[in-house]
């Protein structure tokens, strides 16, 4: 069983439409985190979320964590060739260390 | 600062070779830990630690050994390699508020 589970897992579309990836999970997370990999690389972060019904905003890409704390949304404006990549989320539960990872999904933004 | 290295980035074994993964952080954080990634499993986390002397086992941890005997070093073993080990391996460095990965270790057993 999947601890965070990530929608759509694949999803291609065209330079300038918008577009939202979420992450669920029937659990309660201390903390979210988005991270973005690109091939032969490994994840780099970009946004952790901590307070219930938080957003942050990362130039055109907006996150949000869900008010109980069980989801998140990653939510990109007018998204561009130079986003495409797997984008993972991962959160840590209560005070463990672990931090888990969904299975994360893979963007292609067409020019 | 080089952030987390990784090495070999490359490496290819016969079953039941045994080998290991180095990781070396110069960021000065406590915890470390080894993810594995393969095709639509995600990364899934194998050992991490809390600082030197002390280490966990993760989700997959069955094949593979850590010593954490610094701060700044955190191998992993592969005591008799198998297939099913092929895979990438991450290590990744940081705290709570986010984590810095290595570029991987990419590894077929054959």
């Amino acid at each position: 069983t999947q601890l965070l589970e990530q929608s759509p897992q694949f999803l291609s579309i065209q330079e300038g439409e918008n577009l939202t990836v979420y992450c669920n999970s029937s659990s309660v997370f201390s903390s979210l985190q988005w991270y973005r990999q690109e091939p032969g690389e490994g994840p780099v972060l970009l946004v952790t979320v901590v307070t219930g019904g938080e957003v942050k905003k990362l130039k055109r890409l907006t996150f949000q964590f869900g008010d109980a704390r069980k989801d998140s949304s990653l939510h990109i404006t007018a998204a561009q060739p130079g986003d495409t990549g797997l984008y993972l989320c991962a959160g840590h539960q209560g005070g463990s260390e672990k931090l888990v990872f969904g299975k994360g999904t893979k963007l292609t933004v067409n020019p | 600062n080089a952030g987390v290295t990784q090495t070999p980035k490359f490496q290819v074994l016969k079953t039941g070779q045994s080998m290991t993964l180095q990781c070396a952080q110069d960021m000065n954080h406590e915890y470390m830990s080894w993810y594995r990634q393969d095709p639509g499993m995600g990364l899934r986390l194998i050992h991490y630690s809390v600082g030197a002397g002390i280490t966990d086992q993760g989700e997959v941890p069955n094949g593979y050994n850590v010593s954490r005997s610094t701060t700044e070093d955190f191998p992993l073993r592969l005591l008799s390699a198998a297939p099913s080990q092929t895979s990438v391996y991450f290590c990744a460095t940081g705290k709570k508020g986010g984590y810095t990965f290595g570029s991987g270790t990419r590894l077929t057993v054959v």
